[in-house]
């Protein structure tokens, strides 16, 4: 199976910041790639799929890139609802989860 | 509106057999492209997905779980069952069932997702 790993695992930031989260794939996976937002308690929540398609209803402040084996998650202005745990999930052949990065206020 | 809905209990004895069921609602498990997958999350933990079954009736496994899974639907009633054998306290997850879309080549991604059941494996 393919494997993901996401950096960093964890990271503090403040309300109005830009982060950044990479997504690395252990062989190519072209742009099958999709990011999920769980809030403790809460199912995962679809952000981007197909590394850039912002899904509908998600704030233009999330954004996805790359292709082959790194990719990025970037939220751009934090807000207060966007600290959670952010997953990478590829889907070229079996499909497999990132371990998560948990983005807490700073 | 898409909801989903997991059911099943929420104390399984260890060497049992578990029954999930995912009740779907807002789409019809017959669409072109689409279909239920079930995944987990022990408790802490990261997403581990586990099955899917597609419009056409297909099928697919965790590789490292296949020969404890089964997945199975029953349209009439816009339901998915996952069955797993021989559970173990390792077993102990929420497990979530999400609709699978089918995008463009081997794309595919979740949404949404049912609230998840928690299962817990202990004698």
């Amino acid at each position: 199976d393919i494997q993901m790993t996401q950096s960093p695992s964890s990271l503090s930031a403040s309300v109005g910041d830009r982060v950044t989260i990479t997504c690395r794939a252990s062989q190519s996976i072209s742009t099958y790639l999709s990011w999920y937002q769980q809030k403790p308690g809460n199912a995962p929540k679809l952000l981007i799929y197909g590394t850039s398609s912002l899904q509908s209803g998600v704030p233009s402040r999330f954004s996805g890139s790359g292709s082959g084996t790194d990719f990025t998650l970037t939220i751009t202005s934090l807000q207060p609802e966007d600290f959670a745990t952010y997953y990478c999930q590829q889907s070229l052949g079996a499909t497999t989860f990132g371990q998560g990065t948990r983005l807490e206020i700073k | 509106q898409v909801t989903l809905k997991e059911s099943g209990p929420v104390l399984v004895k260890p060497t049992e057999t578990l029954t999930l069921t995912c009740t779907v609602s807002g789409f019809s498990l017959t669409n072109a492209r689409m279909g239920v997958s079930w995944i987990r999350q022990p408790p802490g933990k990261a997403l581990e997905w586990l099955a899917h079954i597609f419009w056409n009736d297909e099928k697919a496994y965790s590789t490292s779980l296949t020969s404890r899974l089964s997945i199975s639907r029953d349209t009439s009633k816009s339901q998915v069952v996952l069955t797993m054998t021989n559970l173990d306290p390792v077993d102990t997850a929420t497990y979530f069932c999400a609709r699978i879309v089918l995008g463009s080549g081997e794309l595919d991604w979740f949404d949404p997702w049912g609230q998840g059941t928690l299962v817990t494996v202990s004698s």
